[in-house]
């Protein structure tokens, strides 16, 4: 059953902590994305990745740091010094066909708070 | 817990009516669009596209209408079904702009019995 994995579904941080999320996909795409999203407001991008070993910014990357060592996984570490870091995490994954955007399949979340 | 939309703009339909869900959009070069559906809890869950080369794309009970002119994108759903009830958001983006999305707020569905 081919789809994108993220975990912890929730997840509890204490003040001065880093945390990480887990997103993994079997889809065989080569791009990967972590979204943020707050309550009435659009997705906006962490950070993405369209191939193993390089990653690029996107419009809210200060705190959180990445990295891409396998096509599969794409896991977010959200950094003591994002200091409002509770929000709903989204990370997708799509094909890159060159010349033609695709659609993105997002997995279920993960609900990150501050304790 | 909820996560999406606490202050969304919300629509409310009759059960088996049709309902039709509207995105403006800000960028006049967009030339791909999606819609999206996001139960509370759960990640979006992709409903339909549309390329800029096209105006109209209907799947099952879902039809995407695309005007380029006023930059305006809708979503109607036939025969709307309780399991409908979620927020629905539309997405668009640009050639050669590397697969970056811009994402509207959304609004909420309600369906009424």
């Amino acid at each position: 059953d081919g789809g994108i994995t993220q975990s912890p579904k929730y997840l509890f941080r204490k003040e001065g902590q880093n945390v990480t999320l887990s997103c993994e996909q079997n889809l065989n795409h080569d791009a990967m994305y972590w979204y943020r999203q707050d309550p009435g407001q659009g997705l906006r991008l962490i950070y993405y990745s369209q191939i193993v070993n390089d990653f690029q910014k996107g419009d809210i990357a200060e705190g959180y740091s990445v990295s891409r060592e396998k096509k599969e996984s794409f896991p977010l570490t959200v950094t003591s010094a994002q200091k409002n870091p509770t929000a709903f995490y989204l990370c997708a994954s799509s094909l890159i066909t060159g010349r033609y955007n695709e659609k993105l399949f997002f997995g279920s979340g993960t609900q990150l708070s501050v304790l | 817990g909820e996560s999406v939309g606490l202050h969304l703009p919300t629509l409310s339909v009759q059960e088996g009516d049709n309902s039709i869900i509207n995105c403006a959009y800000s960028n006049s070069a967009s030339d791909y669009f999606i819609w999206y559906k996001q139960e509370s809890g759960k990640g979006p869950q992709f409903i339909i596209d549309i390329r800029s080369n096209m105006d109209k794309r209907q799947g099952q009970r879902v039809t995407v209408l695309l005007n380029k002119t006023v930059k305006h994108l809708s979503l109607q759903i036939a025969a709307t079904q309780p399991g409908d009830s979620a927020v629905y958001f539309c997405a668009e983006t640009r050639e050669n702009y590397g697969q970056n999305f811009v994402f509207g707020p959304g609004t909420r569905l309600s369906v009424l019995p």
